[in-house]
């Protein structure tokens, strides 16, 4: 089955915890894409890549990094995790960065930092 | 500034009553607007891709189109089922890159 997987769905953790989401798609898609979604503000885009070893910022990449070092992995790196990056992220991934056509979301990670 | 607005920010409807959603974008460089539905705690689903003024797509009881400046979901006699947040979204810039901005959505709410 397509899909793109998230893990872990849940994480409750403390300011200054690193901590990583990792992501895996098996469409062999070359764009992945991380944003994160608050009440009121909708889905803000972090970081994209356009495909292995590619990456660049998205709306509001600050405080988070990314890697791209296989095709189907996209992990999302908080190095020192606060309160306002509480939020619910998703992660999706398309063919091609070029023309975004169907893009395929992952079914979430609800994070709490305390 | 590139920015997508989408309005109204909630509509309720009886089943049958036809309504559109309307996604307003001002983006330098569209190369592709996109709705999506979004169902309570779930990951958004692709509904339509809309590349250049005066296309139309339709699916089911939806129908998107896009001019220079919005586009519009039209639904067509609603069902319960359909109750949902539908997204815009505006790929924009050059074509290396893969930027994207979502509107804020509407949720829809359809009553029987």
């Amino acid at each position: 089955e397509a899909q793109v997987t998230q893990n872990p769905r849940y994480l409750i953790t403390v300011t200054g915890k690193k901590l990583t989401v990792t992501c895996s798609q098996n469409m062999n898609h070359e764009y992945m894409s991380w944003y994160r979604q608050d009440p009121g503000l909708g889905l803000r885009q972090i970081y994209y890549s356009m495909n292995v070893e590619v990456t660049d910022k998205g709306d509001v990449p600050e405080g988070y990094k990314v890697s791209r070092k296989e095709k189907r992995n996209f992990p999302l790196i908080l190095e020192s995790p606060s309160p306002n990056q509480t939020s619910l992220y998703f992660c999706a991934s398309s063919f091609s960065g070029r023309r975004l056509e169907t893009q395929y979301f992952g079914p979430g990670t609800r994070l709490l930092v305390l | 500034e590139d920015q997508v607005t989408q309005s109204p920010e909630a509509l309720r409807l009886q089943e049958g009553e036809s309504s559109s959603l309307n996604c307003s974008y001002t983006v330098s460089g569209l190369r592709g607007l996109f709705w999506y539905r979004q169902d309570p705690g779930k990951g958004p689903e692709f509904l339509f891709t809309l590349y250049s003024a005066g296309e139309e797509k339709e699916k089911e009881r939806l129908k998107a189109t896009l001019t220079k400046k919005e586009s519009f979901l039209h639904i067509t006699a609603p069902k319960p089922e359909d109750s949902a947040t539908y997204l815009c979204a505006v790929q924009h810039g050059s074509s290396n890159t893969g930027k994207l901005i979502f509107g804020q959505g509407t949720t829809l709410q359809v009553k029987p």
